[in-house]
Order: structure tokens, then sequence, then C-alpha cells
């Protein structure tokens, strides 16, 4: 079946730290890729995604390249804020159906 | 443009009650899913509507239900009430023309059933 696998967490970085937070997939067909932030008591908002092998997704600083070979999506961003403390969600639509299959999530917290 | 909207925004039921979700879709969607969220994990694939049928359905029991309505707008329903029913459930919106197309998400209703 399909699955996500995500970095445990939690993770705590110093303000302007890089981050990388890991996603692999299994998945039949050609997934389409996406990472969801959500932020306390907060509904999930769409980060970025990206539809086919090597196409790059980028927003606000982030960024993740499909890696078909790796079967893998790895989030990463070259200088955090505080503003950036969140839970992280990579997730797939696979083939042709349009339902998500999410991680369990990465906590990140950001310190002054 | 408003966003997804659901109603209400927490709940408190107990358990063998029954209970119904609303959400509202993104202007200019007619595709609405519906996910559970349980604390600390990622939301799980309920099930999705459109042209007021349901067209894909994930791993929950038929105590699990939904409707669409012709404004596109939907119905989860939930009978019996179990304590591992207690989540956030999230709604989600997106347009039926491709599956790469991006989901919108709602704020959510949290359910406490005690």
């Amino acid at each position: 079946g399909n699955s996500v696998t995500q970095m445990e967490g939690p993770v705590t970085l110093s303000e302007e730290a890089f981050l990388t937070i890991n996603c692999t997939y299994t998945a039949t067909g050609y997934p389409s890729l996406f990472w969801y932030v959500q932020y306390p008591g907060e509904g999930l908002q769409l980060l970025l995604k990206a539809t086919k092998a090597d196409d790059k997704g980028s927003n606000k600083g982030f960024e993740a390249t499909y890696r078909k070979e790796t079967t893998s999506f790895h989030l990463e961003k070259g200088s955090v804020q505080v503003s950036d403390s969140a839970v992280y969600f990579c997730a797939l639509t696979p083939g042709s159906a349009r339902q998500l299959t999410f991680g369990s999530g990465t906590q990140l917290t950001v310190l002054p | 443009d408003a966003g997804v909207t659901q109603s209400p925004t927490h709940l408190i039921k107990t358990r063998g009650q029954q209970v119904t979700l609303r959400c509202s879709p993104k202007s200019g969607h007619d595709t609405v899913s519906w996910y559970q969220q349980a604390l600390g994990q990622g939301p799980q694939f309920i099930f999705q509507y459109y042209e007021e049928e349901e067209r894909q359905r994930g791993n929950f029991p038929d105590r699990f239900s939904g409707h669409q309505f012709p404004n596109y707008s939907s119905e989860l329903n939930v009978n019996a009430l179990l304590l591992g029913d207690s989540a956030l459930y999230l709604c989600a919106s997106s347009p039926k023309a491709s599956r790469t197309d991006t989901q919108y998400f709602g704020p959510g209703t949290r359910l406490t059933v005690l």
C-alpha cells in the first residue's frame, strides 16, 4: 500500500540554523508529493508540492526535491525563524486517486 | 475569498451518541474530503465526495457516513461514538479536475468523546 515515513521529532533549532526534515515514501504509480504545515490550534496549510520526478517545490524559503530514485522528498530551509515553529507533514496522492496519505508529522521548535 | 469553513469548532459528546460535523468548501471547489487527526498523529483519510456521491473511502467503519449537498457543502456523521473517535476532524476541498490540485484544509472540529 501507500505510506509516508517522516523523520521522528521533535526537532529543536536555534534561529538562523539550517533545517532538514527527512521524508521517504512508498507508492504505486507516480504520486504527487506535498509538505503541509500546521501551526498550533490551526488546520493544515500547504507549504509546497511537486508533481513529477526531479521537480523542486519551494515557498517561503523552504524547498523540497522529488527524488524518484531514492523515493524521497526531504524538506530544507537555509535559515529558520522563530515563526517557523510548527508541525510539518509530508504527504502524497498516489496514481489517479486524490486522497492524501500523511506521515506522522515532525514538530519543529525554533529558539531565539 | 472565503476559505474552507467548518462548524462547530469544538464538540463534546458521550459514548454511544451521534454527531454531525459540517463543512463549506472554498469558493470554486466541488470536491470535499474528510480526515481524522488523532492527537500527535498525521491525518487519516475518511472519505471523499463530489457530485453528491461518495467516491473514495478510507479504512473507516460504516459508523462514519457523509453527505454532500447541491451547493457542494458536506456533512460528516458518526454514530455510536467510541472514546477512540476523539480527534480533530478536518475537511479539505479541491477542484475535481486533477489529482495534482491542492487540497485546502479548514481549521477543523475538535471532537471529545467522554
